[in-house]
Order: structure tokens, then sequence, then C-alpha cells
């Protein structure tokens, strides 16, 4: 079946330090695939996605690249916020699922000033 | 406002009770789901409704029931909660031609 696999939490970072959450995906065909964030408190929301293989989605710094070949989908920003300290959640849609997304366990992120 | 409302954001209740929670969502999309987020496990898929007259079960709908009233409205039930129900609940829509969920604040049920 289709599955998600992300590195472990929880992860701490100083300011200005550099981030790379590792994600990585088994599923059949062409899946699309996402990041989701969800900060304390509140739901999840779309950080960024990509559709087919060698995209690469970004949103407020963060970018992620569609690796097919790795089936990978690493989640990076150069220099990370206080305010980026939140839960993210790797996650990909099949092909012809209907609707069905599968998510990661999620990797917790810490930033101290 | 919220595009998607969830209710109550906080529940305690007691073993065997009957629970319901409501979500209402603005955006005009036909399809909405119900998660569960549990610490370690991610999410995961209890229900999911296509449009108001189609309900599909999830991974996980042992124990629970859901009832689409109207485009905009759907309701998850555990008609005798138990304590390993104690989670977080998720309502979500989803626009079919982009694939984007959207969720709501989430409930958070503790079942004693």
């Amino acid at each position: 079946g289709n599955s998600v696999t992300q590195m472990e939490g929880p992860v701490t970072l100083s300011e200005e330090a550099f981030l790379t959450i590792n994600c990585t995906y088994t599923a059949t065909g062409y899946p699309s695939l996402f990041w989701y964030v969800q900060y304390p408190g509140e739901g999840l929301q779309l950080l960024l996605k990509a559709t087919k293989a060698d995209d690469k989605g970004s949103n407020k710094g963060f970018e992620a690249t569609y690796r097919k070949e790795t089936t990978s989908f690493h989640l990076e920003k150069g220099s990370v916020q206080v305010s980026d300290s939140a839960v993210y959640f790797c996650a990909l849609k099949a092909a012809g699922s209907g609707q069905n997304f599968v998510f990661g366990p999620g990797t917790r992120l810490s930033v101290l000033p | 406002d919220a595009d998607v409302t969830q209710t109550p954001r906080n529940r305690i209740t007691k073993t065997g009770k009957r629970i319901m929670l409501e979500c209402s969502q603005t955006k005009g999309h036909d399809r909405m789901y119900w998660y569960r987020q549990d610490p370690g496990l991610g999410l995961q898929l209890i229900y999911y409704s296509f449009d108001v007259k189609d309900i599909n079960k999830g991974e996980i709908s042992d124990g629970y029931s859901v009832s689409r009233q109207a485009q905009a409205k759907f309701s998850l039930s555990l008609e005798s909660a138990i304590p390993n129900q104690t989670a977080l609940y998720f309502c979500a829509t989803s626009d079919f031609r982009t694939g984007e969920l959207f969720f709501g604040e989430g409930s958070r049920l503790t079942v004693l």
C-alpha cells in the first residue's frame, strides 16, 4: 500500500540555522506530494506541494523537490525563524485514489532564539 | 471567520456516552473528511464524503459513524465512547481540482 516515512523528531534548531526534514514515500503510479504545517493549537494548513517529478514546491522560504528516482520530497529552509516552530507533515495523494491522502507521522520543529 | 468550523473544540466525557462532533464549512466544497490525530501516528482517515449522498469508510471507521446533513455540514458520532478514542479530531474539506485539503482547528476529545 501507499505510505509516507518522515524523519523522527523533535528537531531543535537555533534561529537562522538550515533546516532539512526528510520524507520518503511508497506509492504506485505518480502521486502528488504535499507538506502541511500545524502551528500550536491550529489545524493543518498546506505549506507547499508538487504534482509531478522534478517539480519544486516553495512557500514562505521553504522548498521541496519531487524526486521520483529516490521517492523523496525533503523539506528545506535556509534560515529558520522562531515563528517556524510547528509540526510538519509530509503527505501524498495517489493518482486515481479518489481523494485519499496518506500522511506521515509528523516532525515537530522547535526553533530557539 | 474560519472556513472550516468544528464544534466543540474541547470535550471531556465518560466511557459509554454518545458524543457528536460537528463540522461546517463555507468553502463550497463537495468533499469532506474526518481525521483522527494521535501523537506520533500522523492523521488517520475515519470517514469521507464526496457529496451529500455519498459516505465512505476510511481506515479506522470502527466505533464511529457520520452524517452528511448538507453540503456544508458533516458530523462525526461516537455511539459509545471508549478511552482509546481519546484523540484530536479534524474535519477537512477538499477542492477536487487542486487536491488541497483545508482543515478545521480540531476538536480535542477526552474519554475518561
